[in-house]
């Protein structure tokens, strides 16, 4: 089953916008990370966020975490066409190895 | 220095028959973890395999198992087919200490069950 759900679904903005994908998640986690999908293949991991981190930055890349409402958020500022792609945050817990995805957003950047 | 491999990317079967899928991780890394992901949603966990042993298992059937090798290699079997099976399966690969962090992905295979 999925730990939580990504806020919108889909999204379709124009470049150089800001783009800003919400992620809620169900029980305590000691990690949360945003991966990047292109077309149905692999996935990229853009960043992470530990339970005890309250924001992070990383290039265009600002993501937070509040962890009372168990959520988080992505943004992608100055969107560029080649943003283009599927985001998934995923949770992390203790000492297990897996990683609990998220149902996605669909971002579509156009020109 | 090479990612994540995974082979076959296209794989089409039918129901009831068994299928293997492959996976190689990157350089350095020794702990393989298998995803299914459904068509529209996201990944989800099968299990994971460190020191050739499966250390932790999500929530799906005996009719899916593995192995990894002593190269960190590893395989997915699934047995007797279910249409139901048709997703993309993806690998991933890590270091044991940081076993649920940055996960580096492969392509993914692509399975059809017909």
């Amino acid at each position: 089953s999925q730990q939580g759900e990504e806020d919108p679904q889909a999204l379709s903005i124009q470049e150089g916008e800001n783009a800003t994908m919400n992620c809620s998640y169900k029980t305590s986690i000691n990690n949360l990370q945003w991966y990047r999908q292109n077309s149905g293949r692999g996935l990229v991991h853009l960043i992470l966020i530990r339970s005890n981190e309250r924001e992070k930055h990383s290039g265009r890349l600002r993501v937070t975490l509040d962890t009372s409402k168990k959520s988080s958020s992505l943004l992608i500022t100055a969107s560029r066409a080649a943003d283009t792609a599927s985001y998934f945050c995923a949770t992390g817990t203790g000492t297990a190895s897996k990683l609990t995805f998220g149902t996605g957003t669909r971002l579509q950047v156009t020109l | 220095d090479a990612g994540v491999t995974q082979s076959p990317t296209h794989l089409i079967k039918t129901r009831g028959q068994q299928v293997t899928l492959r996976c190689s991780p990157k350089s350095g890394h020794d702990t393989v973890s298998w995803y299914q992901q459904a068509l529209g949603q996201g990944p989800q966990f099968i299990f994971q395999y460190y020191e050739e042993e499966e250390r932790q298992r999500g929530n799906f059937p005996d009719r899916f198992s593995g192995h990894q090798f002593p190269n960190y290699s590893s395989e997915l079997n699934v047995n007797a087919l279910l249409l139901g099976d048709s997703a993309l399966y993806l690998c991933a690969s890590s270091t044991r200490g940081t076993s649920n962090e940055k996960l580096f992905f492969g392509s993914g295979t692509q399975l059809s069950v017909l």
